[in-house]
């Protein structure tokens, strides 16, 4: 079945610096999501990628799509505190009703 | 309502006891996610229903897991004979549409077996 991979685990940075969190399918993508899910609270949807090669952002906020439709990533400019939280991707594949989640990176922001 | 509803958000249970938890989605939304997140793990897919049916029942852990939407709306999962490996978050979630849809999450029912 398909496998959705995300890296680093866990991820510590001073407020300022950049963060990146990647995504691997083990199979070709129809799209991806990201969700970020704060402190006790439950998943927000961020963001959706349907194109290969997509680069979409959103403030501070940078998520790509592979050429492949295999691979993602999330890169955050000049963390603030507010960022917090555990970033996740899901993967859907072509009529799929399924979303396979990664297990999420955890950022924390040390102030 | 406005968002994905979830009740009760904590529930504490004794082995062995049944618990059921309901899921009150996004009014008009067709699809619904069941959900499971252990402490500090990523999310573990249980079922999915499109209206009353649910095409995939096979992320459903054991035969002890059920679920059941009626009229289209409300969702219920239940546990019967619970475990102390069954303690996790259990998450809704709804879209509007089935497939490649972004998904709304209810704020989740924390279940605690003791």
């Amino acid at each position: 079945g398909q496998q959705v991979m995300q890296i680093p685990q866990y991820q510590h940075v001073q407020e300022g610096e950049d963060f990146t969190t990647y995504c691997n399918s083990s199979t070709t993508l129809s799209n991806i999501q990201w969700y970020k899910q704060r402190p006790g609270g439950h998943p927000v949807f961020l963001i959706q990628l349907v194109k290969s090669g997509e680069v979409k952002k959103q403030k501070r906020l940078t998520f790509q799509f592979g050429e492949a439709k295999k691979n993602s990533s999330l890169h955050i400019t000049a963390t603030q505190t507010t960022d917090v939280g555990t970033y996740f991707c899901a993967g859907g594949g072509a009529g799929s009703y399924q979303l396979t989640f990664g297990k999420g990176t955890k950022l924390s922001v040390i102030p | 309502g406005a968002g994905v509803s979830q009740s009760p958000s904590n529930k504490v249970t004794e082995k062995g006891k049944d618990v059921e938890l309901r899921c009150d989605p996004i009014s008009g939304h067709t699809a619904l996610y069941w959900y499971r997140q252990s402490l500090g793990q990523g999310l573990e897919f249980l079922i999915y229903f499109q209206g009353n049916s649910a095409p995939d029942k096979s992320g459903l852990p054991s035969d002890r897991f059920s679920a059941e939407r009626t009229g289209g709306s409300v969702s219920t999962l239940t546990i019967q004979r619970t475990q102390q490996e069954d303690s996790a978050v259990y998450l809704c979630a709804s879209s509007f549409l089935a497939t490649n849809e972004k998904l709304f999450f209810g704020s989740g029912t924390q279940l605690s077996v003791l």
